[in-house]
């Protein structure tokens, strides 16, 4: 157990809706990433906190956005659903995360499915 | 864009079989991170090189970071049926704000 919890475990949904992912860091950790990770992708970088502020953005698209609330847990907003956004959604979290040799922990994700 | 190459994508071997994955990054990287996914399971770190040359080990893993810090390795002796999973090598992207993962090399163990 690292330490990091996800909201829901899986979710299954359709074309066009909305989900909201959750992610709680680990008890003192300030940073929260976002990753997707699918079969022919991988582990894609989406999107990090630290301390409530956006960090660093990778490949994460418009029709998702992120937050990080003063209680340092963070919601992923997915909308318009696609197929192709059917993947394992892992949030990490690290210490700092301004230091390169932050260690991130992850959480045991969400599986998200759209029918 | 910036990459990070790992071959190969699958391994299967015999227990007690040795196990080696490689990465290779498109640009040369300040550190490189290796974590293991068990199937079903989320990464976990493993162990992080930093330094050119760097060389580290933990238990039955070795890890090897290349002299131009664009390479690294992972080498299992003797392989266990607890070592299957996905390994992942990631290195911190050119603006330093960002991991960029390999696709991983799954390996399953047949005893």
């Amino acid at each position: 157990d690292s330490g990091v919890t996800q909201t829901p475990k899986h979710l299954i949904t359709a074309t066009g809706q909305r989900v909201t992912l959750r992610c709680s860091p680990r008890s003192g950790d300030l940073s929260v990433y976002w990753y997707q990770q699918s079969l022919d992708q991988g582990l894609q970088f989406l999107i990090q906190y630290y301390n409530g502020e956006e960090r660093a953005k990778g490949n994460i698209l418009e029709r998702f956005s992120a937050q990080q609330f003063p209680d340092l847990h963070s919601e992923l907003n997915l909308s318009s659903l696609e197929l192709g956004d059917s993947a394992l959604y892992f949030c990490a979290s690290s210490v700092e995360g301004q230091r390169s040799t932050d260690t991130q922990y992850f959480g045991p994700g969400t599986r998200l499915t759209v029918l | 864009g910036q990459q990070v190459m790992q071959i190969p994508q699958y391994q299967h071997v015999q227990e007690g079989e040795d196990f080696t994955t490689y990465c290779n990054s498109s640009t040369t990287l300040s550190n490189i991170q290796w974590y293991k996914q068990r199937p079903g399971g989320h990464p976990v770190f493993l162990i992080q090189l930093v330094k050119s040359g760097e060389v580290k080990k933990q238990k039955r893993l070795t890890f090897q970071f290349g002299e131009a810090k664009k390479n690294s390795s992972l080498h299992i002796t003797a392989t266990q049926t607890t070592d299957v999973g996905t390994y992942f090598c990631a290195g911190l992207n050119q603006a330093g704000t960002a991991l960029i993962f390999g696709k991983g090399t799954t390996l399953s163990v047949s005893s």
